[in-house]
C-alpha cells in the first residue's frame, strides 16, 4: 500500500461528458503528479501540484484541468470526453515537507483510474 | 530536457534465467534513475532508485541495477528469474532530487516468465 488513494477506480461514462478523479496523497506529501497511461502513448506526464500551487504542466489538454485544494487532495477534471481518453490515470505523491532534505524524487504511486469513454 | 529509452518493449526468458531490462538514459545534468514495476491492475511501485554514491543499487525482489555514465545506461537485471517477476517494468529518470520535479518514464518492457 503506497498510501495514495485514487477513486473511482473504474469508471465508465459517454463521449461529451464530463467527469472528475480524486486523488489523496500519502500523509505529509505536498507535492500530487498526475500521469495518463495508454495503450498507444504510454505514461505520460500531465500535470504536478506542489502544495496548492500548480508547478510543472506536461501534455495535458485543454479539455483537462486539475486542481490541489488546501488539504492537500487534488483532483483531475476531465471534460468533453472523446474515445481517445479512455485510459488508466494515475496519481502519485512525493514527500518534500519535512523529509525535504532526504527526497530524492521518488514518486508513491495510487492504484489509478480506470476510465473508459464508450 | 531528459529522457529514457527502454530497448526491448518485450522480454521473455525462463524460469531460473537471468533477467536483464535494457534503459539508456539521456540528460544534460547528472540524473537520477528509477526502476518501477507495475503488476496487473496495480500501480506503480519502486523496485530500486539512482541518486548519488554507489553505481550499484540495489532493490527489491532480488533485482539490481548498475548506473553507467560513460555508456548511459542503468539496466536491470535478476540472476534468477521468478513466475512472479512477470510484469511491467519502467525506468524513468528526473533531473535532481527535491521533491518538485516531474519523473519522464520509458515506454515500459513487459516481462514474461516462461516457466
Amino acid at each position: 500500500d503506497s498510501g495514495v488513494t485514487q477513486t473511482p477506480k473504474h469508471l465508465i461514462t459517454a463521449t461529451g461528458q464530463r467527469v472528475t478523479l480524486r486523488c489523496s496523497p500519502r500523509s505529509g506529501d505536498l507535492s500530487v503528479y498526475w500521469y495518463q497511461q495508454s495503450l498507444d502513448q504510454g505514461l505520460q506526464f500531465l500535470i504536478q501540484y506542489y502544495n496548492g500551487e500548480e508547478r510543472a504542466k506536461g501534455n495535458i489538454l485543454e479539455r483537462f484541468s486539475a486542481q490541489q485544494f488546501p488539504d492537500l487532495h487534488s483532483e483531475l477534471n476531465l471534460s468533453s470526453l472523446e474515445l481517445g481518453d479512455s485510459a488508466l490515470y494515475f496519481c502519485a505523491s512525493s514527500g518534500v515537507g519535512v523529509l525535504a532534505g532526504t527526497n530524492t524524487g521518488e514518486l508513491f504511486f495510487g492504484e489509478g483510474s480506470r476510465l473508459t469513454v464508450l | 530536457a531528459q529522457s529514457v529509452t527502454q530497448l526491448g518493449s518485450h522480454v521473455s526468458v525462463s524460469e531460473g534465467a537471468l533477467v536483464l531490462l535494457r534503459c539508456n538514459y539521456s540528460s544534460s545534468v547528472p540524473p537520477y534513475l528509477f526502476w518501477y514495476v507495475q503488476y496487473p491492475n496495480q500501480g506503480l511501485q519502486l523496485l530500486l532508485k539512482y541518486t548519488t554514491g554507489a553505481t550499484l543499487v540495489k532493490g527489491i525482489n532480488g533485482f539490481e541495477a548498475e548506473f553507467k555514465k560513460s555508456e548511459t545506461s542503468f539496466h536491470l537485471t535478476k540472476p534468477s528469474a521468478h513466475m512472479s517477476d512477470a510484469a511491467e517494468y519502467f525506468c524513468a529518470v528526473t533531473r535532481y532530487a527535491g521533491g518538485n520535479e516531474k519523473l519522464t518514464f520509458g515506454t515500459g518492457t513487459r516481462l514474461t516468465i516462461i516457466p
